[in-house]
């Protein structure tokens, strides 16, 4: 199993669409977790943190499930520009290790 | 302010050859990543520096690979030698000092292609 996994879509929704990104993690003791955005052929980016009580920028929401071991993305009112594909990104730590660990992304695709 | 810089852009060699693919993390940041993405795999992480000292490196894929940091300003990933699948895309990461939530911030990437 792998640790953080996503559905790899593409979701194709039209403009003005409401999407949502759902992402599971296998290691309970994570202890951190974000949403990067990457545009084709480009590098990374962080789009937001993800915290326990959930959380809105504008027109995304994040939510965390510790018990169920789930993360979601919620966006609203799509754009055009909001093509890209979207990372769900754990952190782990403890011991030696503080690494972040990437979902192989979902894909995007906002139609006119 | 100047972000993570990585050269070459692209990298186009034989398999066989040395590559060797540089990085230039933000000032002051102490942590540097290496990663890999390719369509099957995603973005894996290779190795990981903190104060230019390699912390976990159980990402490396094999002894062809090699990664040094020298100083606080500069990383290389180094593979010899090279083959068709290590073809990906390549990127360089650095972040602050350890805090919680702190992002990442990546590099534009080196695309290698391994003939």
């Amino acid at each position: 199993r792998k640790e953080v996994e996503q559905d790899p879509g593409p979701f194709n929704v039209p403009e003005g669409a409401t999407v949502a990104f759902n992402c599971t993690y296998s290691n309970s003791a994570s202890q951190s977790f974000f949403w990067y955005r990457q545009d084709c052929r480009k590098e990374p980016k962080l789009l937001m943190s993800v915290y326990s009580s959930g959380n809105e920028d504008g027109r995304f929401t994040a939510q965390l499930n510790r018990a169920s071991q789930y993360i979601s993305l919620l966006i609203r009112d799509s754009k055009l520009s909001d093509s890209a594909t979207y990372l769900c990104v754990v952190r782990d730590y403890g011991g030696a290790t503080n690494k972040l660990i990437f979902g192989t992304g979902t894909l995007l695709a906002v139609q006119p | 302010d100047a972000g993570v810089i990585q050269s070459p852009r692209h990298e186009v060699t034989e398999m066989g050859q040395e590559v060797t693919l540089r990085c230039k993390p933000i000032s002051g940041h102490d942590y540097l990543f290496w990663y890999r993405q390719t369509m099957m795999r995603g973005l894996e992480l290779l190795i990981y520096f903190n104060n230019n000292v390699p912390i976990d490196d159980s990402g490396m894929p094999e002894d062809r690979f090699s990664a040094k940091m020298p100083n606080a300003s500069f990383s290389t990933l180094k593979i010899q030698p090279s083959e068709p699948r290590d073809s990906a895309v390549y990127f360089c990461a650095s972040r602050p000092r350890d805090r919680l939530n702190q992002p990442q911030h990546f590099g534009d990437g080196t695309r290698l292609s391994i003939l």
